[in-house]
């Protein structure tokens, strides 16, 4: 079983739509997460980290659920600009290193 | 802003050449990571620094070496390029306190041909 799990995609979503992306992880002893936004042929930039009383920032609402080990991510009103991988990363507090999920590609479409 | 940079956009390395890739980071980060991303296999760690001198092998450290000599620049060595060692490497940096983020730079697309 890989580490760090999601939803396979690609989503391919209109623009204005709701869009939902899941993840899962196996070591329970992980401590912290985060959202990342990686566009095609760039490096992968923090999109929000991920707490446990869940978050939001603007259209992007982030939930963390320890019990399950299920972290999601939700985009309201997508923009064509949203269009992008979203990686899950859980951070190995005991190895010290960040373990990436394989990412959920994302096209909103005009 | 943290910057993070790598020296290369693009390199092209003969089979067997010994090829050095760099990182440096200007904002005294603790803990620096070298990441190789592949189409279907996502980024996966090779190697990686808590501090100065120090290393961890990550999860696929085969054909790569590294050095930390100063806390801003992390250095990814290939002993002996080989086609398979094709693809995007990405460097990152983070705190090494707290629950903090990486931080990447804009990736080296190396081709060993």
């Amino acid at each position: 079983r890989k580490e760090v799990e999601q939803d396979p995609g690609p989503f391919n979503v209109p623009e204005g739509a709701t869009v939902a992306f899941n993840c899962t992880y196996s070591n329970s002893a992980s401590q912290s997460f985060f959202w990342y936004r990686q566009d095609c042929r760039k490096e992968p930039k923090l999109l929000m980290s991920v707490y446990s009383s869940g978050n939001e920032d603007g259209r992007f609402t982030a939930q963390l659920n320890r019990a399950s080990q299920y972290i999601s991510l939700l985009i309201r009103d997508s923009k064509l600009s949203d269009s992008a991988t979203y990686l899950c990363v859980v951070f190995d507090n005991y190895g010290q290193n960040f373990v990436f999920g394989p990412g959920t590609r994302l096209s909103v479409l005009p | 802003d943290v910057k993070v940079t790598q020296s290369s956009r693009y390199l092209v390395k003969r089979t067997g050449e010994k090829v050095f890739l760099e990182c440096v980071q200007d904002m005294d980060h603790e803990n620096m990571f070298w990441y190789r991303q592949d189409p279907g296999l996502g980024l996966r760690l090779i190697y990686f620094s808590y501090d100065v001198k120090m290393k961890e092998k990550g999860d696929i450290p085969e054909g790569y070496s590294v050095s930390r000599e100063k806390k801003e620049r992390f250095s990814l060595i290939l002993e002996s390029a080989s086609t398979n060692q094709t693809s995007m490497y990405l460097c990152a940096s983070r705190r090494g306190r707290g629950n903090t983020e990486a931080f990447f730079g804009q990736g080296t697309r190396l081709t060993v041909v």
